[in-house]
């Protein structure tokens, strides 16, 4: 199965700052399937991003994806208090889809 | 709108099995993808299987095949994920996701709200 690695781990920063989240694939696949997910504390996650950079219905626009191959980069320019929050890739290019194991946002 | 509409929680002793459902209100049913989607207790989001009730056969992580079984009921647009041989390490956040079409089943535009198993004798 394909490996999802994110990093960092954690990253804290303030409201208004930008925020760049990384995912790597353990092989290289089409960018197509390369999906990003918010959820906040108690809440399912939200699809926010697929194809690696096309953002979902309802997403802001502050919230950009790109990346290829086996590199993939999610990135919220000017932190709002509701994106704290863990963000997580996922590709399903691939049965089983896999997740990576989590970006958590949080306020500096 | 559409939603998925989750089971409720549910506590049950180790060694058995259960169920939870997922209803789809306001959509076309049978031609998405439909997965269920665990998360432990502090811990990320981990895939265990999904069906194409449309198809009818259901996918498996490896890791749960021959403890899990997935169907769907076309009749009632619910799909159901039961997990037997239960452990305290099952105890987790069961989601069921909605996927999309025409082989895009796999990433998922739409989630319930999460049933909370608890298995603790």
């Amino acid at each position: 199965e394909i490996v999802m690695t994110q990093s960092p781990a954690t990253l804290s920063l303030s409201p208004g700052e930008s925020a760049t989240l990384s995912c790597r694939a353990s092989q290289s696949f089409d960018s197509n399937y390369l999906s990003w997910y918010q959820q906040r504390p108690g809440q399912p996650p939200r699809l926010l991003i697929y194809g690696a950079s096309t953002r979902a219905t309802g997403i802001p626009a502050r919230f950009s994806g790109s990346g290829s191959g086996t590199g993939f980069t999610l990135t919220i320019s000017s932190l709002q208090p509701e994106d704290f929050a863990v963000y997580y890739c996922q590709q399903d290019y691939n049965l089983p889809p896999t997740f990576g194991g989590g970006t958590k946002v949080e306020i500096k | 709108q559409v939603q998925l509409v989750q089971s409720e929680a549910e506590v049950k002793k180790p060694g058995s099995s259960v169920k939870v459902s997922c209803r789809t209100s306001g959509a076309t049913f049978t031609s998405y993808g439909f997965s269920w989607v665990r998360q432990a207790p502090g811990q990320g989001l981990e895939w265990m299987g999904g069906i194409i009730p449309m198809y009818g056969t259901a996918n498996y992580a490896q890791k749960f095949q021959g403890r899990v079984t997935i169907t769907a009921d076309e009749s009632t647009t619910t799909t159901y994920m039961e997990l037997s041989s239960l452990k305290s390490e099952d105890t987790a956040v069961y989601y069921c996701a909605r996927g999309g079409i025409s082989s895009r089943y796999w990433y998922f535009h739409l989630w319930g709200r999460g049933t909370l198993v608890t298995v603790s004798s």
